[in-house]
């Protein structure tokens, strides 16, 4: 079965530190993987895409990773901010299918 | 431009009734996708248009739960006879296109379902 798996689960940071969220799938055939940003409340918002091709795509203080390899990827947040608080949600996509495929999500809290 | 909208953002409702969820996709968007969000789980998709068509209802978990949309627009999605099990974040997410990363899926703010 399909799988896409994160952690951790939740985490507490202080404004201005930096911190990694990973992400473990299972996909295969693998096509390309997103992450996305989710504000409670709202729907998620996509903050990078890569495919197998490529290890690293950064958008502003996010930085992810891809090692298809081994089926891994991260997202780093520099400097955080208090608006960083949000959930952050991996999608993988098959090759030659449009559907998506969530992880649970890292629950970001940035403290003052 | 507008994004996705979607409505009620908020309903309750009791055990055995009826619900009808609307999804107003990004205009020129002719795909449109519904998915559930459960507490503490992934986006669970249920259904996929193109078009006015639905060439996948794969995800729709019982005959309780039925989709149409209508001019290649608006999307309704009703679940009759609802259960407590249905209470959920209904996501609606539209692209231009289907088809892997080409086109990019936009989603709305969802309806927060609580059958009681």
């Amino acid at each position: 079965k399909n799988q896409v798996e994160q952690s951790p689960q939740s985490l507490i940071i202080l404004e201005g530190k930096n911190c990694t969220l990973q992400c473990n799938y299972t996909v295969s055939p693998f096509s390309n993987l997103r992450w996305y940003k989710q504000d409670t409340g709202r729907g998620p918002v996509s903050l990078t895409i890569m495919t197998f091709s490529e290890n690293t795509k950064s958008n502003g203080r996010y930085t992810a990773t891809l090692d298809a390899d081994t089926k891994q990827s991260s997202l780093h947040i520099t400097a955080s901010q208090l608006s960083d608080s949000a959930s952050y949600i991996c999608v993988v996509s098959g090759a030659g299918t449009y559907k998506y495929i969530f992880g649970t999500g890292t629950r970001l809290k940035v403290l003052a | 431009g507008a994004g996705v909208s979607q409505s009620p953002s908020n309903k309750v409702t009791e055990k055995g009734k009826d619900v009808e969820l609307r999804c107003d996709p990004i205009s020129g968007h002719t795909a449109l996708y519904w998915y559930r969000q459960s507490l503490g789980q992934g986006l669970e998709f249920l259904i996929y248009f193109q078009g006015n068509s639905a060439p996948d209802k794969s995800g729709l978990p019982s005959d309780r739960f039925s989709a149409e949309r209508t001019g290649g627009s608006v999307s309704t999605l009703t679940i009759q006879r609802t259960q407590q099990e249905d209470s959920a974040v209904y996501l609606c997410a539209s692209s231009l296109g289907q088809g892997q990363f080409r086109y990019e899926q936009y989603f709305g703010p969802g309806t927060r379902l609580t059958v009681t």
